[in-house]
């Protein structure tokens, strides 16, 4: 089975730019994630999709980052405009409603530079 | 502040050598999982251990979980290099199971 695909595996952008990081989830998954990842920061959550619909919009991230689901096996995260401080690595991750537990399967992440 | 919070930035050990990771975290959780990511890939998870489980076990990999004193640790026997890596905790942070925040991660590396 095909895992969580990510692309592109590196993204340099200029300050100011617009960016769209693709993720496609594990067929048959219906929960869809996105984090950022830094070292300061570590991993945090940018949106949360369950079936489609974003039910975690990530509070401080709202007003450059937007996700989207397109269908149930596309999701595709937005940046707009890119700063510099947006650099790190966005990794997406698919998940299986267990009913109380989630186990993410995550992609590769696309590391992004801004400049 | 972080909801979970892995207790040592960095670990050092030998191949062969025992190591355990401890994790504390702040809420009432459903579940605590257990992460591990080499350079360059995503985390993968290693054990998830639901809040009414005390131990859970797979291969050399023996994760503790006591919803007492909320902490859980992660005891790796018998390391291998391939073991190197960043291993994170992480809970559902008392959303009844959706939201799964991370620890802040320890690296972990095994020389030979």
């Amino acid at each position: 089975d095909a895992g969580v695909t990510q692309t592109p595996r590196h993204e340099v952008a200029e300050k100011g730019q617009t960016i769209i990081l693709k993720c496609e989830p594990v067929s048959g998954h219906n929960d869809l994630f996105w984090y950022r990842q830094t070292k300061i920061q570590g991993l945090e959550l940018l949106s949360y999709f369950r079936s489609k619909s974003l039910m975690e919009d990530g509070g401080a991230f709202k007003d450059r980052f937007k996700a989207e689901m397109l269908n149930s096996s596309f999701s595709t995260l937005k940046i707009q405009p890119t700063e510099p401080k947006d650099s790190a690595v966005y990794l997406c991750a698919s998940s299986s409603d267990r009913g109380g537990a989630e186990t993410l399967y995550f992609g590769s992440g696309t590391r992004l530079t801004v400049l | 502040s972080q909801l979970a919070e892995e207790n040592s930035w960095a670990l050092s050990v030998h191949e062969g050598e025992s190591v355990t990771v401890n994790c504390s975290y702040k809420t009432s959780i459903t579940a605590l999982q257990w992460y591990r990511q080499k350079s360059g890939k995503g985390p993968a998870q290693l054990i998830l251990i639901r809040s009414n489980e005390r131990e859970k076990r797979n291969g050399r990999l023996r994760a503790t979980l006591d919803t007492s004193s909320q902490s859980s640790s992660l005891s790796i026997t018998a390391t291998r290099c391939e073991d190197t890596a960043v291993y994170f905790c992480a809970t559902d942070a008392g959303t009844g199971g959706y939201k799964v925040v991370f620890g802040s991660g320890t690296r972990l590396l095994v020389s030979p």
